[in-house]
C-alpha cells in the first residue's frame, strides 16, 4: 500500500524551530518529487515547498523562503521539512504530498494525514 | 504568488451537474496544461481528482470532468450525489515560482 506517515508537529513559541518528517512506503521513493502543503485552521491549502528526486531542485512558497528548508534522504525513504523562525500564520496542519500519477506528473497524488504545527505564546 | 481564482461556494441538487471556475493568469493556468483538482472532506487529506486539465487518476468517479479555456480552468461534476459535497481546490504549475498554486478553494453543498 503507497503510504506517507508525517510527524514531528507540535507546538512551538513563535521564533522556535521544528523539524517535520514524512515516512514513505509502498512506491520506489527515488524515482518522485516530493512537497509540503499546509492548511491553516479554517483555511485553504498552501503550497509551502517541494523538491525534486534527486534534491538538485527545490523551492519554496515565498511566505517561508529563508525560514524553511526541505531535504529528503532517498536511502531512509523520508522527506523533512527544517522550520525556523516561525510566526503565528506558520500554524496550520503539515501534509507532505507525492507527485503522481506518474514521475512526470504535475499534480499530488499521494497525501499523507497531516501533521499539526502550532505556533503560539 | 496570489492564490488562483474560485467561487467561495457551488451548489446543486442531486443529479444535477454543476462547474467550478479556476482563474489565473498566463504565467499559471493559461500557460501550461498542469491543472489539477482536488476534493477535500472535512477532516480528510485532499483527494486527486483530475490532473493536467483533464486526465482522471485510477480512483477517481468518471463523474468529474476538467478542462480549460484560456486562463480560466473548470471541473464539472456531473450526475452530482450526496457524496460530492466538499471542498474542492484547483491548482496550477506557476512559471513565477517554478513550482505551485493552490486555489482559494469551493464548498459543494449538495441541496
Amino acid at each position: 500500500e503507497v503510504q506517507l506517515v508525517e510527524s514531528g508537529g507540535g507546538l512551538v513559541q513563535p521564533g522556535g524551530s521544528l523539524r517535520l518528517s514524512c515516512a514513505a512506503s509502498g512506491f520506489i521513493f527515488d524515482d518522485y518529487a516530493m512537497h509540503w502543503v499546509r492548511q491553516g485552521p479554517g483555511k485553504g491549502l498552501e503550497w509551502v515547498s517541494g523538491i525534486t528526486w534527486n534534491s538538485g531542485t527545490k523551492g519554496y512558497a515565498d511566505s517561508v523562503k529563508g525560514r524553511f528548508t526541505i531535504s529528503r534522504d532517498n536511502a531512509k525513504n523520508s522527506l523533512y521539512l527544517q522550520m525556523n523562525s516561525l510566526r503565528t500564520e506558520d500554524t496550520g496542519l503539515y501534509y507532505c504530498a507525492k507527485v503522481g500519477p506518474s514521475f512526470g506528473s504535475d499534480a499530488f497524488d499521494i497525501w499523507g494525514q497531516g501533521t499539526m504545527v502550532t505556533v503560539s505564546s | 504568488q496570489s492564490a488562483l481564482t474560485q467561487p467561495a461556494s457551488v451548489s446543486g441538487s442531486p443529479g444535477q451537474s454543476i462547474t467550478i471556475s479556476c482563474t489565473g493568469t498566463s504565467s499559471d493556468v493559461g500557460g501550461y496544461n498542469f491543472v489539477s483538482w482536488y476534493q477535500q472532506h472535512p477532516g480528510k487529506a485532499p483527494k486527486l481528482m483530475i490532473y493536467e486539465v483533464s486526465n482522471r487518476p485510477s480512483g477517481a468517479s468518471n463523474r468529474f470532468s476538467g478542462s480549460k479555456s484560456g486562463n480560466t480552468a473548470s471541473l464539472t461534476i456531473s450526475g452530482l450525489q450526496p457524496e460530492d459535497e466538499a471542498d474542492y481546490y484547483c491548482s496550477s504549475y506557476t512559471s513565477i515560482t517554478t513550482f505551485y498554486v493552490f486555489g482559494t478553494g469551493t464548498k459543494v453543498t449538495v441541496l
